[in-house]
């Protein structure tokens, strides 16, 4: 069974600073790995996909990487902004079943404080 | 753009009471898909539908049923509901290999 963590469970940091969230999952044979954005009281946002065949994307101060050998992946924010304050979610997507089911890691709460 | 539609928005329903959640999207999308959010767990799948008129079970579908009435909604229904399905309920479609399109989720508290 997939199991997808991240760490840490919640992270602060002052404005303009680049910082790096992590999510690791367990079983490498995934279709594609998705970074969502969650705020208070809202559904998610996709933010970033990224297919299993890809090494990263990117959108604006947003850049993704996977890498599927090791079971990892990261969002890397630059110069961080009091409005990225959010829980950031990683989910991966499975090559084998019905619909290919996401898997959610427990995600981090980021505060960037200005 | 409305996208995904869920409502209520909150509900508190006692110990034993039924009740059923609403999703609509308005996208076209063919699957559709019922999450429950619970605190330090990430999102769990409960049911999905791959097209209309098909549904099958995710990860924790006890206690739980659904419809695909066509291809816009998908309703889950708690038919004799416990303390243990208190949650944030999250509704979600998608098409093919693009990312999926979530509601803003019904919170509802059982008592």
């Amino acid at each position: 069974k997939q199991e997808v963590t991240q760490i840490p469970a919640a992270l602060s940091v002052p404005e303009g600073e680049n910082l790096v969230l992590n999510c690791s999952f367990t079983d490498s044979a995934i279709y594609n790995l998705q970074w969502f954005r969650q705020d208070p009281g809202k559904g998610l946002t996709s933010l970033l996909l990224i297919q299993s065949s890809q090494r990263e994307q990117t959108s604006g101060r947003l850049n993704a990487s996977l890498d599927k050998s090791s079971g990892r992946s990261t969002l890397y924010i630059a110069a961080s902004q009091p409005g990225d304050s959010a829980t950031y979610l990683c989910a991966v997507r499975q090559r084998s079943g019905s619909a290919r089911q996401l898997t959610f890691g427990s995600g981090t709460q980021l505060t960037v404080l200005p | 753009n409305a996208g995904v539609t869920q409502t209520p928005k909150f509900q508190v329903l006692k110990t034993g009471q039924s009740m059923t959640l609403q999703c609509a999207q308005d996208m076209n999308h063919n699957s559709m898909y019922w999450y429950r959010q619970d605190p330090g767990m990430g999102l769990r799948l409960i049911y999905y539908s791959a097209s209309e008129g098909t549904t099958d079970k995710g990860e924790v579908p006890n206690g739980y049923n659904v419809s695909r009435l066509n291809k816009r909604e998908f309703s889950l229904r708690l038919e004799s509901a416990a303390p243990s399905q208190t949650s944030v309920y999250f509704c979600a479609s998608r098409e093919s290999s693009q990312p999926q399109h979530f509601g803003d989720g019904t919170r509802l508290s059982i008592l």
